[in-house]
């Protein structure tokens, strides 16, 4: 158990629709990552949080939006969603801000859009 | 010249054989390089990292090999065992950098 956590773990959805995924950090991370894990793919970055303000871009769709709450949980908000949306999305957390610190990941949410 | 290139893609050992994994990168400002471990269903998860002031790093029967002047790196599992198989995906940062540069990932099966 990584001490991340995800929810909800399993989602599934029709196209256009919008979904939220909520991510809590490990105790004293202040660093959330997200991801998108597609079938048999590799991890996509899709953007970083740190103590609440947003440090780094990945790939990450305009339909796509994240934050990071006072609390440091982290939510990610997917809007009109598509078929190609169906992947699995981690969220990590890391103590420090730059890439060399170790990231914990969650057990992830798996979406599904119908 | 952000990019990491993992090869191969899959790769199917005998049980107690050498697993051999690599990695090439561009970018000379990359200073610290891990290997993440996943198993299906399950998060990556931290196997091995190695920054380039030394060329191996060896914890149990998992090596970082570095080669600095060839800008690779490779992760080799001694005495491949089936609870080895998972998919394992190499990385690298800069210290200047907030985020890894991922690679693509390599399925390995261990056969018993």
């Amino acid at each position: 158990d990584s001490g991340v956590t995800q929810t909800p773990k399993h989602l599934i959805t029709a196209t256009g629709q919008r979904v939220t995924l909520r991510c809590s950090p490990r105790s004293g991370d202040l660093s959330v990552y997200w991801y998108q894990q597609s079938l048999d793919q590799g991890l996509q970055f899709l953007i970083q949080y740190y103590n609440g303000e947003e440090r780094a871009k990945g790939n990450i769709l305009e339909r796509f939006s994240a934050q990071q709450f006072p609390d440091l949980h982290s939510e990610l908000n997917l809007s009109s969603l598509e078929l190609g949306d169906s992947a699995l999305y981690f969220c990590a957390s890391s103590v420090g801000l730059a890439g060399s610190y170790e990231q914990y990941f969650g057990p992830g949410t798996r979406l599904t859009v119908t | 010249q952000q990019q990491v290139k993992q090869s191969p893609q899959s790769l199917i050992v005998q049980k107690g054989g050498i697993s051999i994994i690599n990695c090439a990168y561009e970018n000379t400002a990359f200073d610290y390089f891990p290997w993440y471990q996943q198993f299906p269903g399950k998060g990556p998860a931290l196997l091995i990292a190695i920054r380039p002031d030394v060329s191996e790093k060896k914890e149990g029967r998992f090596t970082i090999s570095f080669n600095k002047s060839a800008k690779q790196f490779s992760l080799h599992i001694m005495d491949s065992q089936p609870g080895d198989s998972a998919t394992y995906f190499c990385a690298a940062s800069k210290a200047s950098n907030y985020q890894l540069i991922w690679g693509a990932g390599t399925k390995l099966i261990i056969k018993p």
